[in-house]
């Protein structure tokens, strides 16, 4: 079945530090992937997506390239905020069905 | 734009208790479904609907009913709440079923079964 795996942190930074977390997925077919951003006490909501290999999504300074070959969307960010801390899921949607899959989330502190 | 919409934001039910959550979506997406989030798990589906009038099991429906008698409104029952049911639920909606348009999520629905 298809499945996404991501380093489940936390993951504790200090400002203007490098950000990668890694997001590695099994499906089948060509999958969307997504990365989404969930907030303290909200829901989910899309930072980037690549629906085709060699995409680079990017949005807010967060890039993520669709790699086919090693079958992974690692989310990068050159320089980190206290503002950027959340908790970052990424997912996935086959394009052999409607549903989306998700990995279970990584926790991401900014220090200043 | 009210976006999705999902009531209460908290509730606690003692076990055997059933309740509602409520869903509703104002972007007339064909897509809703609903997830439950767990320390650890990520989020797991529960059930989804791909239009009024249609609905199915996803990763996790035991314990869980919904209906979709409209567009708009997508509720999930608990029919005899378990402490095991305690979990943050989110609804979230995409226009149709043959795009690659993300999912749009509500605010989430933290529930406690005592």
């Amino acid at each position: 079945g298809n499945s996404v795996t991501q380093m489940e942190g936390p993951v504790t930074l200090s400002e203007e530090a490098f950000l990668t977390i890694n997001c590695t997925y099994t499906a089948t077919g060509y999958p969307s992937l997504f990365w989404y951003v969930q907030y303290p006490g909200e829901g989910l909501q899309l930072l980037l997506k690549a629906t085709k290999a060699d995409d680079k999504g990017s949005n807010k300074g967060f890039e993520a390239t669709y790699r086919k070959e090693t079958t992974s969307f690692h989310l990068e960010k050159g320089s980190v905020q206290v503002s950027d801390s959340a908790v970052y899921f990424c997912a996935l949607r086959s394009n052999y069905g409607q549903n989306f899959v998700f990995g279970p989330g990584t926790r991401l502190s900014v220090l200043p | 734009n009210a976006g999705v919409t999902q009531t209460p934001k908290f509730q606690v039910l003692k076990t055997g208790q059933s309740m509602t959550l409520q869903c509703a979506q104002d972007m007339n997406h064909e897509y809703m479904s609903w997830y439950r989030q767990d320390p650890g798990m990520g989020l797991r589906l529960i059930h989804y609907s791909v239009g009024a009038g249609i609905t199915d099991q996803g990763e996790v429906p035991n314990g869980y009913n919904v209906s979709r008698s409209t567009t708009e409104d997508f509720p999930l029952r608990l029919l005899s709440a378990a402490p095991s049911q305690t979990s943050v639920y989110f609804c979230a909606s995409r226009p149709g079923t043959g795009e690659n348009s993300p999912l749009h999520f509500g605010n989430g629905t933290r529930l406690t079964v005592t």
